[in-house]
């Protein structure tokens, strides 16, 4: 089954406790991005990464850190996270060009104490 | 326009009721503007991706027009049944998706 894997759903965590949030697509697909979620607000976008070791900041990247060694997979890592990151992550994927739809990740819902 | 904007923010509608909602995107530069279906405690879901001027999509009960030149999207529901609540999101892209804060749909029994 196509899909994006995301993991974990849900995560309770400290301040400071670095944390890697991750993202495997099965589906060859180029392209790969991370958003977050937050009440009010459309997705915001944190990073994206158009091809293995190409990724460039989004528009919320501050606090963030990602990486592209395979084409399949795109963790998200926060090295000292903080509360107000708390929030609802999703990673999603999508084949060569921005006229395919995106598949998205089931997401993780993150809180941060 | 320079963000997306969507109208209204949330809707409730009868079951059987048919409803449209609006998309408004900036209409210099467009590549492809996206819809997605949001349900409560998934993720979202694309229903159509458009490029062209005039497109118009389907999906069993949903469709979806395009005016890229005044830079609106519709999206339509034709005799909404429950299963139709959910958030609806539009993004536009001219390099990187722009999202819309989605209008939220509540079907009534």
């Amino acid at each position: 089954e196509a899909q994006v894997t995301q993991n974990p759903r849900y995560l309770i965590t400290v301040t400071g406790k670095k944390l890697t949030v991750t993202c495997s697509q099965n589906m060859n697909h180029e392209y790969m991005s991370w958003y977050r979620q937050d009440p009010g607000l459309g997705l915001r976008q944190i990073y994206y990464s158009m091809n293995v070791e190409v990724t460039d900041k989004g528009d919320v990247p501050e606090g963030y850190k990602v990486s592209r060694k395979e084409k399949r997979n795109f963790p998200l890592i926060l090295e000292s996270p903080s509360p107000n990151q708390t929030s609802l992550y999703f990673c999603a994927s999508s084949g060569r060009g921005e006229r395919y739809g995106y598949t998205f990740g089931s997401g993780t819902r993150l809180t941060v104490v | 326009i320079l963000n997306v904007e969507q109208s209204p923010q949330s809707l409730h509608v009868q079951e059987g009721d048919s409803t449209n909602f609006t998309c408004s995107f900036p209409s210099s530069n467009f590549y492809a503007l996206h819809w997605y279906r949001w349900e409560t405690a998934k993720s979202p879901e694309a229903l159509f991706v458009m490029t062209l001027n005039g497109d118009e999509k389907k999906k069993g009960r949903i469709s979806a027009t395009l005016n890229t030149k005044e830079g609106y999207s519709y999206l339509y529901i034709k005799g909404s049944q429950p299963e139709d609540s959910a958030t609806y999101l539009c993004a536009h892209s001219n390099y990187q998706l722009i999202w819309g804060a989605g209008t939220k749909l509540i079907i009534k029994p």
